[in-house]
């Protein structure tokens, strides 16, 4: 069973609108959620997580524990923001935490 | 500080041919991952390691051993190379298992 869903592949925004990335969890326990971002040519990297509860870039998330989401979302969306965003969870695992990821949306800002 | 490396960074292999792909980390870091990316599919997690000697399998383990005989590498090794496997491959480290993750920069990977 999928335990991050990211239901939308490609989202595409005007510079300047608001922009929402989706992404839902299943687990059972406390999560341990991440945002990260992947620009082009570079090393896909962390842009934030709950416990943090920071912006990074303008972005912010919040974790719904009743709707089980931690949705990505920015009020004016820039060109720079361009890049695959991905959804993590760290679960427990036999071994330790494990961190799963999302299938991963790709946002393209339009100018 | 390189923080992590992989290599090669491109590599062709043909089927039933076997390799190891490297990955090392200089910042002390206890956990590390494996990873490999395809389209559509994000990332998914192949095998993972809280420290040293301890190895546990992730989401996509068949095909794929790994050992960790030190705290600054992770290799990865295909036994039998399989088409099914030409993918993106990414290693990781973080500071323990429930921390941010530190990627590398990826093997692309081929298999024909």
């Amino acid at each position: 069973a999928q335990r991050v869903t990211q239901p939308e592949k490609l989202l595409s925004v005007f510079k300047g609108a608001p922009v929402e990335l989706k992404c839902n969890y299943s687990y059972s326990g406390s999560p341990e959620l991440f945002w990260y971002v992947q620009y082009s040519r570079q090393r896909l990297q962390l842009l934030l997580r709950h416990i943090s509860r920071e912006s990074i870039k303008g972005f912010t998330a919040d974790l719904n524990k009743g709707e089980t989401s931690f949705h990505l979302k920015k009020p004016f969306a820039q060109e720079e923001d361009s890049a695959m965003y991905y959804c993590a969870l760290s679960e427990r695992g036999t071994g330790g935490f494990k961190t799963i990821f999302g299938a991963g949306t790709r946002l393209f800002v339009k100018a | 500080n390189a923080g992590v490396t992989q290599t090669p960074k491109f590599q062709v292999l043909k089927t039933g041919q076997s390799m190891t792909l490297q990955c090392a980390q200089d910042m002390n870091h206890e956990y590390m991952s494996w990873y490999r990316q395809d389209p559509g599919m994000g990332l998914r997690l192949i095998h993972y390691s809280v420290g040293a000697g301890i190895t546990d399998q992730g989401e996509v383990p068949n095909g794929y051993n790994v050992s960790r005989s030190t705290t600054e590498d992770f290799p990865l090794r295909l036994l039998s190379a399989a088409p099914s496997q030409t993918s993106v491959y990414f290693c990781a480290s973080s500071l323990s298992d429930d921390q941010p993750q530190h990627f590398g920069d990826g093997t692309r990977l081929s298999i024909l």
